[in-house]
């Protein structure tokens, strides 16, 4: 089972858009529509913010969309504010037999 | 508002079990809507999935982890709990416990709690 490629670290300036991406296998990303992503500033609980994935839980801001291109789910955010700033994960089902795979990780710096 | 909280000992001997235990309140853990997780963060590296536990005491868990893991729950105190045997060092992290809404999806997560393994 291995964890979801993910770039380290993406960059982008206020009101700017930018997109992350997730390559899994057609074991995971590729199989099901069971991607989520996950806001994480350090110290604090990771926060749900999109799953199934392109469904936005009550509460997260319509600047966050997901989507799904064969193996690589993406996570885009527009409109970039000061607060996006954080590690975002992705997280797939894969299969029966192993389950729940997470990324990575990615860095969001807003410059 | 549903509220979890990690708790249990910050400081596991190698070699020992690892046990943990999640508290839910502002929802019972008996809803047949939700599964009940464990995911950890070891310090600089990214979060990794453990295993969840439906309210019936189904289970299911990641098969690098599943020959040390048990996770078990307990509905008369809402609560679910983790125990990892064998640890070292590579099992230190931040251990969060999380309510699973479905497939890969995790809402309601506890602040996390850090577990050092260490003599």
């Amino acid at each position: 089972q291995s964890a979801l490629t993910q770039p380290r670290s993406v960059s982008g300036s206020p009101g700017q858009s930018v997109t992350i991406s997730c390559t899994g296998t057609s074991s995971d990303v590729g199989g099901y529509n069971y991607v989520s992503w996950y806001q994480h500033h350090p110290g604090k609980a990771p926060k749900l913010m999109i799953y199934d994935v392109n469904k936005r839980p009550s509460g997260v801001p319509d600047r966050f969309s997901g989507s799904k291109s064969g193996n690589t789910a993406s996570l885009t955010i527009s409109g970039l504010q000061a607060e996006d700033e954080a590690d975002y994960y992705c997280c797939s089902y894969a299969g029966t037999y192993s389950l729940e795979v997470f990324g990575g990780g990615t860095k969001l710096t807003v410059l | 508002q549903l509220q979890l909280q990690e708790s249990g000992p910050g400081l596991v001997k190698p070699s020992e079990t690892l046990s943990l235990t999640c508290t839910v309140s502002g929802g019972s853990i008996s809803s047949s809507s939700y599964y009940w997780g464990w995911i950890r963060q070891p310090p600089g590296k990214g979060l990794e999935w453990i295993g969840s536990i439906y309210y019936s005491g189904s289970t299911y868990y990641n098969p690098s982890l599943k020959s040390r893991v048990t996770i078990s729950v307990d509905k008369s105190k809402n609560q679910f709990s983790l125990k990892l045997s064998s640890v070292t060092a590579a099992d230190t992290a931040v251990y969060y416990c999380a309510r699973q809404l479905g497939a890969a999806a995790f809402d309601y997560w506890g602040q996390g709690t850090l577990v050092t393994v260490s003599s």
